[in-house]
């Protein structure tokens, strides 16, 4: 049961373009989602975050969107460079349970 | 800032055998996460740590898994008699506890292959 799914394994965007990442969810009772970056041979690094209070959280080039109706959200990273080539994983978690449930991941490739 | 350390970084181990990770959080948080990723996958939640006590354990982690954390500082996860299908990438995080939601926060893994 994939409670969080990244539907799109692969993503290829022109350098100063807007990337667009997305997740959707399946448990209602998620109320914290998490958006991490993940190079080759490192551990996922904390990108942004968003509480289902709100519907949008934004921090430099990167903005996360929140659809509670329709349990969709999304990562926006504009200009996109180079360097945010990487693997991008959503996260979700309620705050009744500590673990993350993450989605597959989504490839960002940045062409120059 | 000092992250989140794992060592070894790398281990090789036959069939058969037990293999120890250890993981050195972050120093002033007090919860530490143990999670598997596999190729092609996210990390998957094995369990997790507030100051020296489980609290909580995912079903993959079966008879063979073992995790402390003796003094609430940095933890062991023990895997006894490896099978093929513990190869993976064993990650883990570390948070602090809030009054809000906490980012976890990840080091860079241990990477298990089994012979």
């Amino acid at each position: 049961d994939q409670q969080v799914k990244q539907n799109s394994p692969s993503l290829s965007v022109q350098e100063g373009r807007f990337s667009i990442l997305n997740c959707d969810y399946t448990n209602s009772m998620f109320d914290y989602f998490l958006w991490y970056k993940k190079y080759p041979a490192e551990g996922p690094t904390f990108l942004i975050s968003i509480s289902s209070i709100k519907d949008k959280n934004e921090d430099g080039r990167f903005t996360v969107f929140l659809n509670k109706s329709a349990k969709h959200l999304s990562l926006h990273i504009v200009p996109s460079q180079p360097g945010d080539s990487a693997v991008y994983f959503c996260a979700a978690n309620n705050q009744g349970a500590q673990k993350l449930v993450f989605g597959q991941g989504t490839r960002l490739t940045i062409n120059p | 800032d000092t992250g989140v350390s794992q060592n070894p970084r790398h281990k090789i181990t036959k069939r058969g055998q037990n293999v120890t990770f250890r993981c050195d959080p972050i120093s002033e948080h007090n919860r530490l996460y143990w999670y598997r990723q596999t190729l092609g996958q996210g990390p998957e939640f094995l369990t997790y740590f507030q100051n020296e006590a489980q609290l909580e354990k995912s079903r993959l982690l079966s008879d063979r898994f073992s995790a402390e954390r003796p003094k609430g500082s940095f933890s062991t996860l023990e895997i006894q008699r490896t099978e093929q299908g513990d190869s993976a990438m064993y990650l883990c995080a570390s948070s602090l506890v809030g009054t809000s939601n906490q980012p976890q926060h990840f080091g860079d893994g241990t990477r298990l292959s089994i012979l």
